[in-house]
């Protein structure tokens, strides 16, 4: 099984910050990657797919990089509406998710 | 638009039964693989199980292989996740889940439902 390790666990930032959550794989999953949001009560949100396509919809500060087994999604601009939990997928070999970010307002 | 709508989620005894229904709508249901992902209280995202547009491709994680099953009918826009068997480890918010348009099994989620919650508890 292909395990995900997302880092940081938490994330402490402000209004503005440019912030980095990263991914890592196990193994080379290729570029087979997505991002999800996930708010308290909610149901999480496509942010990101195939590693670095941006979900109709979803604002241009969010980006992802990567490829093989290193990812990264960045928020060039934190908003107020971006503090939430971040998940990595893996959907390369069956579906894996890392184990969540949580990006709280310092 | 995309509604995707769980129900038959509730409280069971361990090693009892309880079947999950999710009721599609706004898409072109059988164009899409669907999947089950569930949620433990203050944790993570658990992927279940998932089905191709035809059913010609299921899979299962391991922690419920043998014991789950998901079944889709086309015909009325449903997905099912038949659980025996139950253990106290798969109390949990149920999500349904849709991957975009596509033959395969594994992709992204674009859409998700609100959850159903399980508790196995004696």
């Amino acid at each position: 099984d292909i395990q995900m390790t997302q880092s940081p666990s938490t994330l402490s930032a402000s209004v503005g910050d440019r912030v980095t959550i990263t991914c890592r794989a196990s193994q080379s999953i290729i570029t087979w990657l997505a991002w999800y949001q996930q708010k308290p009560g909610k149901a999480p949100k496509l942010l990101i797919y195939k590693a670095s396509s941006l979900e109709s919809g979803v604002p241009s500060r969010f980006s992802g990089s990567g490829s093989e087994t290193q990812f990264t999604l960045t928020i060039s601009s934190l908003q107020p509406d971006d503090f939430a939990t971040y998940y990595c997928q893996q959907y390369y070999s069956l579906i894996t998710f890392g184990q969540g970010t949580r990006l709280e307002i310092k | 638009e995309v509604q995707l709508v769980e129900s038959g989620g509730g409280l069971v005894q361990p090693g009892r039964s309880l079947r999950l229904s999710c009721a599609a709508s706004g898409f072109t249901f059988d164009e899409s693989a669907m999947h089950w992902v569930r949620q433990a209280p203050g944790k993570g995202l658990e992927w279940v199980s998932g089905t191709s547009w035809n059913s010609g491709k299921i899979d299962y994680a391991d922690s419920v292989k043998g014991r789950f099953t998901i079944s889709r009918d086309n015909a009325k826009n449903s997905l099912y996740l038949q659980m025996n068997s139950l253990r106290a480890e798969d109390t949990a918010l149920y999500y349904c889940a849709k991957g975009p348009r596509g033959y395969q099994l594994l992709y992204q989620f674009d859409y998700w439902g609100q959850g159903t919650l399980v508790t196995v508890s004696s």
